[in-house]
This record gives structure tokens, C-alpha cells and sequence, in this order.
């Protein structure tokens, strides 16, 4: 049973562009919602989250935005660049139990010079 | 400061065999999570060790079985492979109780092949 879904497996963006990853999610008991960026050879790495009380968390140039009543949310990378390729996977937690993360199966991104 | 690590990188065994896996967190961290992540698939939750019990379980069966260490390092044990068990598995690093103790942080992981 896949509580998160990430239903785009591959995204190409030009260099520049706005660069717009969603996700979804089923378990209405998540309350805090992770974007990691994996790159080959190497662990998932700690990129944005947002907290279920708010609808949208900014850093730099990543913005994600959640949308509860939708069960939904997307990652907005602006302007993107070709360091961004990568394959981000959307994560959930529900904070009241314990630490386990429930993961979507990725989206590669590629970000075209 | 060293982040978290794993050992070894790459780890090829036959069906029936049995493998050890290993992992070191992130200085100050107390929490070890371990994932399975099969090819094209999202990282799948394991387990999870605090104060060197599992505390949490996934959906996987009792072939899997850990240890956590009083240096809070830990181990990944799978008895039996099979090879539906080829995957990378990563161990994640947390610090309980601390203000976001959400964000885990992950090693590169170890690929086992099951041949």
C-alpha cells in the first residue's frame, strides 16, 4: 500500500525554467512532509519540509507548497539549474508516532544547459 | 564531522546466505533508521533502534533483525537471503527529542546483490 505517490517518474526542465515536482499522499494522519534529493551513489539528502499547520515553506530557491484538504503537495524549484538533476523523492512522517518515513518512488529531474 | 557512514559500500552473497550490514551515525545522533530501497522504488522502512531496542518495525519479516550498540552504531542482519533482498539499504541518523527530529539524515548505503 503506497501512502505516497509521486506519480511522475521523470522530469526534464531547461535551465532557468521553474522546475514543479507533486506528490501525493493518502494517510490523512501525516503532519510534516520532507523533500530529499538523491544523487547517484549517494544517500537521500535533507532538502525542504513543511510543517501540515502551514501551506507553503520557503528556501531560496525552493518553495514547497501543501495543500491538505487535496492531499497533495509540489516542490517549485526557480530558477533551475543543471546541479539540480537529481532524483527527489517526496516524504511523509506522522510526528505524534515515530520517526519513520513513508517515501513516494521518485521523480528524476533533469535540468537541460 | 563526519556524517553518517555504512559499511561495506557493496556486498554480492548467494541465495540462503546470511549478511551483516553496518552503520555509524552522525556525531551527537541516537537514533538509527534502516531502509530498504529496491530498483525504481522509494527507500522502504525497516526498522528503527533507540536506547538500543527496535522500536518501530516495517512490513518485513523476521529474516531481517538489527542491533544498535551503546555508541548507538548499528547493525542490519538478513538471514536466508532471497533474491528479491538485492536492494541498496541506507541507515538514517536522527537525534531524539530534538526540536526537528523529523530530518533524518541518510548514509550512502550498502548494495547487496543476491545471487
Amino acid at each position: 500500500d503506497q501512502q505516497v505517490k509521486q506519480n511522475s517518474p521523470s522530469l526534464s526542465v531547461q535551465e532557468g525554467r521553474i522546475s514543479i515536482l507533486n506528490c501525493d499522499y493518502t494517510n490523512s494522519m501525516f503532519d510534516y512532509f520532507l523533500w530529499y534529493k538523491k544523487y547517484p551513489a549517494e544517500g537521500p539528502t535533507f532538502l525542504i519540509s513543511i510543517s501540515s499547520i502551514k501551506d507553503k515553506n520557503e528556501d531560496g530557491r525552493f518553495t514547497v507548497f501543501l495543500n491538505k484538504s487535496a492531499k497533495h503537495l509540489s516542490l517549485h524549484i526557480v530558477p533551475s539549474q543543471p546541479g539540480d538533476s537529481a532524483v527527489y523523492f517526496c516524504a511523509a512522517i506522522r510526528v505524534s508516532g515515530a520517526n519513520n518515513l513513508f517515501f513516494g518512488t521518485g521523480t528524476r529531474l533533469t535540468v537541460i544547459p | 564531522d563526519a556524517g553518517v557512514t555504512q559499511s561495506p559500500t557493496h556486498l554480492i552473497k548467494t541465495r540462503g546466505q546470511q549478511v551483516t550490514l553496518r552503520c555509524s551515525p552522525k556525531s551527537g545522533h541516537d537514533t538509527v533508521s534502516w531502509y530498504q530501497q529496491a530498483l525504481g522504488q522509494g527507500p522502504q522502512f525497516i526498522f528503527q533502534y533507540y536506547e538500543e531496542e527496535e522500536r518501530q518495525r516495517g512490513n518485513f519479516p523476521d529474516r531481517f533483525s538489527g542491533h544498535q550498540f551503546p555508541n548507538y552504531s548499528s547493525e542490519l542482519n538478513v538471514n536466508a537471503l532471497l533474491l528479491g533482498d538485492s536492494a541498496l539499504y541506507l541507515c538514517a541518523s536522527s537525534l531524539e527529542g530534538a526540536a526537528i527530529s523529523n530530518e533524518q539524515f541518510f548514509g550512502p548505503g550498502t548494495r547487496l546483490t543476491v545471487l
